[in-house]
């Protein structure tokens, strides 16, 4: 089974409105990753969260980490339509080599 | 930098046949990925190579699949011979050594029928 499980699967939201997302795994790991993938293209890097830290910003991006509950949730703020995609967590367990990739929530921006 | 760059983007081929698939990793990355996406499994990581070597291996699904990676600037997956649920999005991807970031090609939609 996979180590990251996202929830929801998928979002439905007005632009300007906050999206969140909940990434849940299994195992200790060393970092927990956010990437976005649009419709028919390749995974792109968001934002990287390491076991010791809590929270992250970046941007209209904000990424939180709870290592006693192994979950993670990403909130992107004042949506836009371009943030119409899938958003996968993934986790690496062992510093850095292997990520294991959750299923995504996909998350639709009206216009 | 072009980024990961990925041949071909799609390729239709009927079962039986031998697919290549081709990956050209950003120039300096020590690391390449290939994974394989599909709607029921997610994305899975099939093997990854480190200075060309290949280093774990255990997500290939079976003797079918085969990667090499003679040089770093280039690396191949192939299928032989291809099978219907062998139908994916095959994604290439590479990282330095150091940050943990993997930067992802186009990805190439592979249909066998």
């Amino acid at each position: 089974s996979q180590q990251g499980e996202e929830d929801p699967q998928a979002l439905s939201i007005q632009e300007g409105e906050n999206a969140t997302m909940n990434c849940s795994y299994k195992t200790s790991i060393n970092n927990l990753q956010w990437y976005r993938q649009n419709s028919g293209r390749g995974l792109v890097h968001l934002i990287l969260i390491r076991s010791n830290e809590r929270e992250k910003h970046s941007g209209r991006l904000r990424v939180t980490l709870d290592t006693s509950k192994k979950s993670s949730s990403l909130l992107i703020t004042a949506s836009r339509a371009a943030d119409t995609a899938s958003y996968f967590c993934a986790t690496d367990v062992a510093a850095g080599n292997k990520l294991t990739f959750g299923g995504g929530t996909r998350v639709l921006v009206k216009p | 930098d072009a980024g990961v760059i990925q041949s071909p983007r799609h390729e239709v081929t009927e079962m039986g046949q031998e697919v290549t698939l081709r990956c050209k990793p950003i120039s300096g990355h020590d690391y390449l990925f290939w994974y394989r996406q599909t709607m029921m499994r997610g994305l899975e990581l099939l093997i990854y190579f480190n200075n060309n070597v290949p280093i774990d291996d255990s997500g290939m699904p079976e003797d079918r699949f085969s990667a090499k990676m003679p040089n770093a600037s280039f690396s191949t997956l192939k299928i032989q011979p291809s099978e219907p649920r062998d139908s994916a999005v095959y994604f290439c991807a590479s990282r330095q050594y150091g940050p943990d970031t993997q930067y992802f090609g186009p990805g190439t939609r592979l249909t066998v029928l």
